[in-house]
C-alpha cells in the first residue's frame, strides 16, 4: 500500500530555513510526480510545489517562488522541500502528495507541522 | 492564476439527505478538476478526479459533474462518515489552486 511519511517540521524563527522530507513506499516512486501542499491552522489547502517524476519539470506557487526548492532523490524514494526566508504566515501543516493520473493528488501523507515564530 | 470559489461555505444536512456542493472556476478548466474530503486531524482524501471519475474505493453515493467553469459534487444520501470539509482543486493550469472549502455539518 502507498505510504508517504513527512518529517523535518519544527519551530523556526522568521527568516530561518528548514528542510522537509517525505519518504515514499508502496509504489514506484521514480515513475510519479510529487507535490507539496500546506494548510495553515484552521484554513484551507494551498498548493506549494510540484516536481515531475524525473525532476525535469518543477513548478511553484507564486507565494514561495524564489524561497522554496523542491527536489527528489529517486534512489532513496524521498522527496524534499527546502524552505528559506520563512515567514510567520507560513506556519502550517505541510503535506506531500503523490501525483495521480494527470495532476490530481491521489495519496497524501499525514503531514508535518512547521511553526514560524520568534 | 485561476481562482476557485466554493459555495456554500457551510452546508447543514440531515443524515440520509442529499447534499450538493458547488465549485466555480474563474476560467475554464475543462475537466481537470478534483474533489477532496478532509476530516478533522486527517490528511485530505481524493474523491473525484477528471470532474466525474470516482477515485479507488470511493462509494457510489459520491458523484461529480462538469466540465468548464461550474462543477458540482453530489452526495446522494449522507452517511455519518461524510460529515467533513470538501475542497475542489483545478489542475488545468499552473499554479494549481484549491477552493476555500465547504463544510458539511449535521443538521
Amino acid at each position: 500500500q502507498v505510504q508517504l511519511v513527512e518529517s523535518g517540521g519544527g519551530v523556526v524563527q522568521p527568516g530561518g530555513s528548514l528542510r522537509l522530507s517525505c519518504a515514499a513506499s508502496g509504489f514506484t516512486f521514480s515513475s510519479y510526480g510529487m507535490h507539496w501542499v500546506r494548510q495553515a491552522p484552521g484554513k484551507g489547502l494551498e498548493w506549494v510545489a510540484f516536481i515531475r517524476y524525473d525532476g525535469s519539470n518543477i513548478y511553484y506557487g507564486d507565494s514561495v517562488k524564489g524561497r522554496f526548492t523542491i527536489s527528489r532523490d529517486n534512489s532513496k524514494n524521498t522527496l524534499y522541500l527546502q524552505m528559506n526566508s520563512l515567514r510567520v504566515e507560513e506556519t502550517a501543516v505541510y503535506y506531500c502528495a503523490k501525483d495521480g493520473v494527470i495532476r490530481e493528488m491521489d495519496y497524501w501523507g499525514r503531514g508535518t507541522l512547521v511553526t514560524v515564530s520568534s | 492564476e485561476i481562482v476557485m470559489t466554493q459555495s456554500p461555505a457551510t452546508l447543514s444536512v440531515s443524515p440520509g439527505e442529499r447534499a450538493t456542493l458547488s465549485c466555480r472556476a474563474s476560467q475554464s478548466v475543462n475537466s481537470n478538476l478534483a474533489w477532496y474530503q478532509q476530516k478533522p486531524g486527517q490528511a485530505p482524501r481524493l474523491l473525484i478526479y477528471g470532474a466525474s471519475t470516482r477515485a479507488t474505493g470511493v462509494p457510489a453515493r459520491f458523484s461529480g459533474s462538469g466540465p468548464g467553469t461550474e462543477f458540482t459534487l453530489t452526495i446522494s444520501s449522507l452517511q455519518s462518515e461524510d460529515f467533513a470539509v470538501y475542497y475542489c482543486q483545478q489542475y488545468n493550469n499552473w499554479p494549481l489552486t484549491f477552493g476555500g472549502g465547504t463544510k458539511v455539518e449535521i443538521k
